[in-house]
C-alpha cells in the first residue's frame, strides 16, 4: 500500500517566520505534487515534482524534490497571513493520486 | 474561463438514505474524478471518469457509483447513506491527456448524515 506522511500536523507562526513542511512516501511516484486548501475551498495545485533532486521556487515558497523521488519538502520565507491553510502532498501515477494528510498552517498577523 | 462547478453545496441526509451529487468541469476538461475528504482520512480518491467511463477506481465500497454524461458534466451517487459518508465531498477536472498530472478541484459539497 502506497502511503504518504507528511508532517507536522499542524504549525502555528508568527507572521514573517520561515518553516519547513515535509512529505514522506513510501514509494516512489512518477511525481509529486503539493496543493494549498483554504476553509470551504477546493485543492489548488502549487506545484508538481518530476525529477529527483528537483528544486522548484514560487515567489517565497520553495519546493523540493528528493534525490529517491520518496520525499519532498516546502519551504516558506517570510509567511505572510495569506499563506494560512491546509497544504497537501499527493504523489500520482498513471493511474491514482494518493494525498498526504495535510500540514494546516496558521500564520498569525 | 469558469471552474469546477459543483452542486448543491450543502446537504444534509439521514441513514438509510440516497444522494446524488453534480459537477460540470472546465469547459474542454474531458476526466472528472472525485474524493472524499474527512478529518481522520484525508482526501481519499474515489473514481474517475473520462469520456462517460470509469477509467480508475479507488477503495471505496460499491455503494459509492458514479457516472459521467457526453457533456463531460458528472454526478455521484451514494446509496444506503452511513453516518461515516459525512464528508466534503470534491470533484475536480483536468485538461485531455493529463490525467492526474494537473487537477482544477471544485469547492465540494458538504454532506452531513444524521
Amino acid at each position: 500500500t502506497q502511503l504518504l506522511e507528511q508532517s507536522p500536523q499542524f504549525l502555528s507562526i508568527q507572521e514573517g517566520e520561515n518553516l519547513t513542511v515535509y512529505c514522506n512516501s513510501s514509494s516512489v511516484f512518477s511525481s509529486l505534487q503539493w496543493y494549498r486548501q483554504e476553509p470551504g475551498e477546493g485543492p489548488v495545485l502549487l506545484v508538481t515534482v518530476v525529477t529527483g533532486g528537483e528544486v522548484k521556487k514560487l515567489k517565497r515558497l520553495t519546493f523540493q524534490f528528493g534525490d529517491a523521488r520518496k520525499d519532498s519538502s516546502l519551504h516558506i520565507t517570510a509567511a505572510q497571513p495569506g499563506d494560512t491553510g491546509l497544504y497537501l502532498c499527493a504523489g500520482v501515477s498513471h493511474d491514482k493520486v494518493i494525498f498526504g494528510p495535510g500540514t494546516s498552517l496558521s500564520v498569525i498577523p | 474561463k469558469a471552474g469546477v462547478t459543483q452542486t448543491p453545496r450543502y446537504l444534509i441526509k439521514t441513514r438509510g438514505q440516497q444522494v446524488t451529487l453534480s459537477c460540470s468541469p472546465i469547459s474542454g476538461h474531458r476526466s472528472v474524478s472525485w474524493y472524499q475528504q474527512t478529518p481522520g482520512q484525508g482526501l481519499q480518491f474515489l473514481f474517475e471518469y473520462f469520456s462517460e467511463t470509469q477509467r480508475n477506481k479507488g477503495n471505496f465500497p460499491g455503494r459509492f457509483s458514479g457516472r459521467q454524461f457526453s457533456n463531460s458534466r458528472s454526478e455521484m451517487n451514494v446509496s444506503t447513506l452511513e453516518l461515516g459518508d459525512s464528508a466534503l465531498y470534491l470533484c475536480a477536472s483536468s485538461e485531455p491527456g493529463q490525467g492526474f498530472e494537473k487537477l482544477f478541484f471544485g469547492s465540494g459539497t458538504q454532506l452531513s448524515v444524521l
